[in-house]
């Protein structure tokens, strides 16, 4: 499972600080997605790249910052997050945004506590 | 609000047991049904993509069947074994976005 990785794969955070999640793709895609996945609920897509453009921002609150330098890297900048932010944030990557047939590649996750 | 409902929430089979589990999803503005199959500690893999009414699709033990009219896919586990022990996720592209159920978690015990 090389395809999409994703570090560090375990992060304890306290409120006040500030960390970053990374997301690298291997498979040539031209689009990056960021997740979270709460316990008991459905992933939920939070942003959407194309082109290192970011096309979609689903309402998610300011103290999540994405940052996508390049096709084949996204990060996750988090600061001063509450512990309802506490849940596992996947990386996803297509070929293309916005297609209905693209099958979207997963990383493994990381998992997030905030304290 | 678009939902995708999965069915039941978890199942717990035999070896060599056939399972089925359910996923219905909103039938208005759909293009097409995805289902992944998640490990614990792994990446979601994805088993199959689904677009057309009365669709059917095989990989090994593993069938999927899909109603658009209706808005339901079924997955099929012939003969389970250990290793399809997994939390198995249907999403439904409708309009523009791809929306996630909350999954089914199969173990299946030796």
């Amino acid at each position: 499972e090389t395809g999409v990785t994703q570090t560090p794969r375990h992060l304890v955070m306290g409120m006040t600080n500030k960390k970053s999640l990374k997301c690298e793709q291997h498979l040539g895609h031209n689009a990056m997605y960021w997740y979270k996945q709460s316990a008991k609920k459905p992933l939920e897509l939070m942003f959407v790249y194309s082109l290192e453009e970011r096309v979609e921002n689903n309402s998610v609150p300011s103290r999540f910052s994405p940052e996508c330098p390049n096709s084949s890297h996204l990060f996750l900048h988090l600061h001063t997050l509450q512990p309802e932010d506490s849940a596992l944030y996947l990386c996803a990557s297509s070929r293309a945004s916005g297609r209905a047939l693209g099958t979207q590649y997963f990383g493994p996750g990381t998992r997030l506590t905030v304290l | 609000i678009l939902n995708v409902e999965q069915s039941p929430q978890s199942l717990h089979v035999q070896e060599g047991d056939s399972t089925n589990f359910t996923c219905s999803f909103p039938s208005s503005n759909f293009y097409a049904l995805h289902w992944y199959r998640w490990e614990t500690a792994k990446s979601p893999e994805a088993l199959f993509v689904m677009t057309l009414n009365g669709d059917e699709k095989k990989k090994g033990r593993i069938s999927a069947t899909l109603n658009t009219k209706e808005g339901y896919s079924y997955l099929y586990i012939k003969g389970s074994q250990p290793e399809d022990s997994a939390t198995y996720l249907c999403a439904s592209y409708n309009t523009d976005k791809l929306i996630f159920g909350t999954g089914t978690r199969l173990q299946v015990f030796p």
